[in-house]
């Protein structure tokens, strides 16, 4: 079983959709959630942290639910520029920084 | 924001040779690198920690003596890949830990397209 999974998709929406993201980790023991994004051929970049409690961040909004070993990502209004793969990611277990990736699921929207 | 870089962006080698890559912390120090590897299609995989002033720490699987790591100063990690042969071919990205107060962040290169003819 892997670590992070996600659905790879790919998600086809239209502009102004609602699109939401699951992932689901199998480390209990693993501290810090987020969010990254991939576009093609480029290096992950950093969208946002998941806590606990949720966060919000303009169109975007993570939850982590820790019994379920759970994590979300709701995108609103989405738009042309949101297309890229969305990458699921954990640290691996206390103290330990190096980062556990899921696949991603790629997202495309369409005009 | 913080800058990671990374040299060369892109090399296209002959099989047998070996090529070395660079990760650089531009505007802050990072006592901790990773290196991570891609294949198409794939997620990021963690190949190994390194670790400034000591022997980076591989992911089981990775071989420490064809991936040689070298963290000789707070700013530079460099990954050589010894013998290149076409399985290495991947795209191959560095990350630092920014450890001061309140970041705590990791920023990732550009990353390192390696092909091997």
């Amino acid at each position: 079983r892997k670590e992070v999974e996600q659905d790879p998709g790919p998600f086809n929406v239209p502009e102004g959709a609602t699109v939401a993201f699951n992932c689901t980790y199998s480390n209990s023991a693993s501290q810090s959630f987020f969010w990254y994004r991939q576009d093609c051929r480029k290096e992950p970049k950093l969208l946002m942290s998941v806590y606990s409690s949720g966060n919000e961040d303009g169109r975007f909004t993570a939850q982590l639910n820790r019994a379920s070993q759970y994590i979300s990502l709701l995108i609103r209004d989405s738009k042309l520029s949101d297309s890229a793969t969305y990458l699921c990611v954990v640290t691996r277990q206390p103290g330990r920084r190096a980062l556990t990736f899921g696949s991603g699921t790629r997202l495309q929207v369409q005009p | 924001g913080a800058v990671v870089s990374q040299h060369p962006s892109r090399v296209i080698c002959k099989s047998g040779t070996s090529v070395k890559i660079e990760c650089r912390s531009l505007d802050f120090q990072a006592t901790t690198m990773f290196w991570y590897r891609q294949f198409p299609k794939q997620s990021l995989m963690l190949m190994a920690t390194s670790n400034e002033g000591s022997k980076a720490t591989y992911e089981q699987g990775v071989e420490k003596d064809k991936f040689l790591i070298n963290h000789a100063s707070l700013t530079l990690s460099t990954l050589t890949v010894t013998s290149a042969h076409p399985e290495d071919s991947s795209f191959y990205i560095c990350s630092a830990r920014d450890e001061r107060p309140d970041t705590d962040t990791q920023y990732f290169g550009p990353g390192t397209r390696l092909t091997v003819l």
